[in-house]
């Protein structure tokens, strides 16, 4: 099992530009989110996924799309960059349930310019 | 306020002491409490869930405080190893879909 696993690893894009951050599991899991954390801040949930075809806001949803068309896959897309958009974005999977294990991507490290 | 409040540390202490961290939820309708711990620039991995009726885990120990809306994790004999960032995770409002994540609290173990 590859587990969570995210393209790509580092990016740089310029504002305005658009681009979509990769996210696949191979654990079967229903719930998958997408989480940015900036410094000195704990993660903060963008958007997540309880199955194929559905998606919800989490905290902080402007500026970024998803979509879930496949179990294993909830790629993020970023509409038109900005600065404040740099951060490290974690893809994660669980099953679902409330007390379920959440398991992380390696992360992408996203700069802005 | 934030959802979730830790003490960002550091907390420096030497191999074999035991060290606490504790972190304040300001929800009360929260009901899935976990600790996770994150290596420096890579990815949270989950420590232990946190019970209502506390639960161990070798050197670690979590509880959990309802009435004064806390968690702490206790952490015995401490190893190089155990040297990271610590976060407290909470559910959102009762969301079994939404997590809240602390800031982290770090810990640096010296020998």
């Amino acid at each position: 099992n590859a587990g969570v696993t995210q393209t790509p690893k580092f990016q740089v894009l310029k504002t305005g530009q658009s681009m979509t951050l990769q996210c696949a599991q191979d654990m079967n899991h229903e719930y998958m989110s997408w989480y940015r954390q900036d410094p000195g801040m704990g993660l903060r949930l963008i958007h997540y996924s309880v199955g194929a075809g559905i998606t919800d806001q989490g905290e902080v949803p402007n500026g970024y799309n998803v979509s879930r068309s496949t179990t294993e896959d909830f790629p993020l897309r970023l509409l038109s960059a900005a600065p404040s958009q740099t951060s490290v974005y974690f893809c994660a999977s669980k099953d679902v349930g409330g007390t379920e294990t959440q398991y992380f991507g390696p992360g992408t490290r996203l700069l802005v310019l | 306020r934030k959802e979730v409040e830790q003490d960002p540390g550091p907390f420096n202490v030497p191999e074999g002491a035991t060290v606490a961290f504790n972190c304040t939820y300001s929800n009360s309708a929260s009901q899935s409490f976990f600790w996770y711990r994150q290596d420096c620039r890579k990815e949270p991995k989950l420590l232990m869930s946190v019970y209502s009726s506390g639960n161990e885990d070798g050197r670690f120990t979590a509880q959990l405080n309802r009435a004064s809306q806390y968690i702490s994790l206790l952490i015995r004999d401490s190893k190089l190893s155990d040297s990271a960032t610590y976060l407290c995770v909470v559910n959102m409002n009762g969301d079994f879909n939404k997590f809240y994540f602390g800031s982290g609290t770090k810990l640096n173990v010296k020998p």
